[in-house]
């Protein structure tokens, strides 16, 4: 099985900050990776599908990039509303991983 | 509105059961593969069971397979999880989502539905 693993596991920044997020895969997945966000007591929220795509309606803040195993979620001017936990998960027709997620904190 | 809502969770004893159930709207439920992701308290995202648009093929986690059955039913709108032989490491908050891409890409979640499983 695909292991995904995130660092840091939590992050502490300050409104304004660009924030960059980590997801390393335990073998290559080509861009088979999407982030999520996830607030308190809230489903989680899709941000970028296949490594790079932006969903619609999310902010343009949101960035994604990598393939292979190594890939980053950037956040470029880190706001209010971005205090939560982020998810990368891998996708394919059969196989479903998540990351362990990253907890951005305020500072 | 496109609309997940989830229902059924609830306490149960160790080695009870559950219907979960997941009610769609505002999309054309019967062309999208579904979901289910759960997560226990205080930790991450674990996906458990996926289902195609006309139940054709199921994935289950190895977590829960021989225990966990999903299906759906296009005419209701609907997707279920029946819960058989429930464990203490079974608690958590039980999400449907739908599959953007029919890859496996969660587009659209319910609000989660808790299973609790105590004696």
């Amino acid at each position: 099985d695909i292991q995904m693993t995130q660092s840091p596991s939590t992050l502490s920044a300050s409104v304004g900050d660009r924030v960059t997020i980590t997801c390393r895969a335990s073998q290559s997945i080509s861009s088979w990776l999407a982030w999520y966000q996830q607030k308190p007591g809230k489903a989680p929220k899709l941000l970028i599908y296949k490594a790079s795509s932006l969903e619609s309606g999310v902010p343009s803040r949101f960035s994604g990039s990598g393939s292979g195993t190594e890939f980053t979620l950037t956040i470029s001017s880190l706001q209010p509303d971005d205090f939560a936990t982020y998810y990368c998960q891998h996708y394919n027709s059969y196989s479903w991983t998540f990351g362990q997620g990253t907890k951005v904190e305020i500072k | 509105e496109v609309q997940l809502v989830d229902s059924g969770g609830g306490l149960v004893k160790p080695g009870g059961s559950l219907r979960l159930s997941c009610a769609a709207s505002g999309f054309t439920f019967f062309t999208y593969r579904m979901h289910w992701v759960r997560q226990a308290p205080g930790k991450g995202l674990e996906w458990v069971s996926s289902i195609s648009s006309t139940s054709s093929y199921t994935h289950n986690a190895d977590s829960v397979r021989g225990r966990f059955t999903i299906s759906r039913d296009n005419a209701k709108n609907s997707l279920y999880l029946q819960i058989n032989n429930l464990r203490a490491e079974d608690t958590a908050v039980y999400y449907c989502a739908r599959d953007k891409t029919a890859d496996g890409v969660f587009d659209i979640w319910g609000q989660g539905t808790m299973v609790t499983v105590s004696s």
